[in-house]
């Protein structure tokens, strides 16, 4: 699986943007980049997701590199339930192991009031 | 989307004694999959099931240690055996939709294991 490289922490303030990058240098042209958090004592939760074209969602924005080897998950408006694990992931369709998810370390959010 | 109910939520074992996770969703679904999340640690995956057929172990878990069942499209089960201290972890079950590398997967709110 290509491998995905983030910041092990950020802190933000409420009520401000947050910019949350991840490095994927090794990524296949076929590889779709997700993100999912963990808020504590849950289990994770889709954020959003995008191959090559920024995506927006009520959650959050996806922007994309144009070479693809980066991506930044952008929260408009922190808020204090933002506060969470954040992991990047890519997810291959051609693999029969695609469907699962591999995570790595993430980056923990502190979101101060 | 998918809501997942796991049972227990959280238990405290005896070593050497064994534990069944169940989980349940309320849409049947292909695939189930099992994680293990260690203290402070991210989320590994143990196997993926899927209705009719064995269970798929990654590497360093084996069927003996946790055996996976999946009698419908809606229900699995994950027996931790022979238990250690080791073992004391979160086990979350999640479910992908049809279009898995585009759609998202649901997660279980997991059940909390401590191995005495």
């Amino acid at each position: 699986d290509a491998k995905t490289t983030q910041p092990n922490s950020m802190e933000s303030n409420e009520e401000e943007p947050v910019h949350l990058p991840c490095n994927h240098s090794t990524i296949s042209g076929t590889d779709y980049i997700h993100w999912y958090r963990q808020l504590p004592s849950q289990g994770p939760e889709y954020v959003i997701h995008g191959l090559t074209s920024n995506v927006n969602n009520r959650m959050a924005s996806l922007a994309i590199a144009e070479d693809r080897k980066s991506s930044t998950l952008i929260l408009h408006r922190a808020t204090l339930r933002d506060a969470a694990v954040y992991y990047c992931i890519l997810r291959d369709p051609e693999e029969t192991s695609g469907s699962r998810l591999t995570f790595g370390e993430g980056t923990q959010l502190t979101v101060n009031p | 989307s998918a809501v997942i109910s796991q049972k227990p939520s959280r238990d405290i074992c005896q070593r050497g004694t064994s534990l069944t996770i169940q989980c349940q969703v309320d849409s049947q679904v292909t695939m189930m999959f099992w994680y293990r999340q260690q203290p402070g640690q991210s989320l590994t995956l143990i196997a993926t099931a899927n209705q009719g057929s064995e269970a798929t172990y990654e590497s360093g878990f084996v069927i003996d240690k946790f055996p996976i069942s999946r009698p419908n499209l809606t229900f699995s089960t994950l027996t931790v055996s022979n238990m250690s201290p080791e073992d004391s972890s979160i086990y979350l079950c999640s479910v992908g939709g049809q279009a898995w590398f585009s759609d998202t997967q649901y997660f279980g709110p997991g059940t909390r294991l401590t191995v005495l």
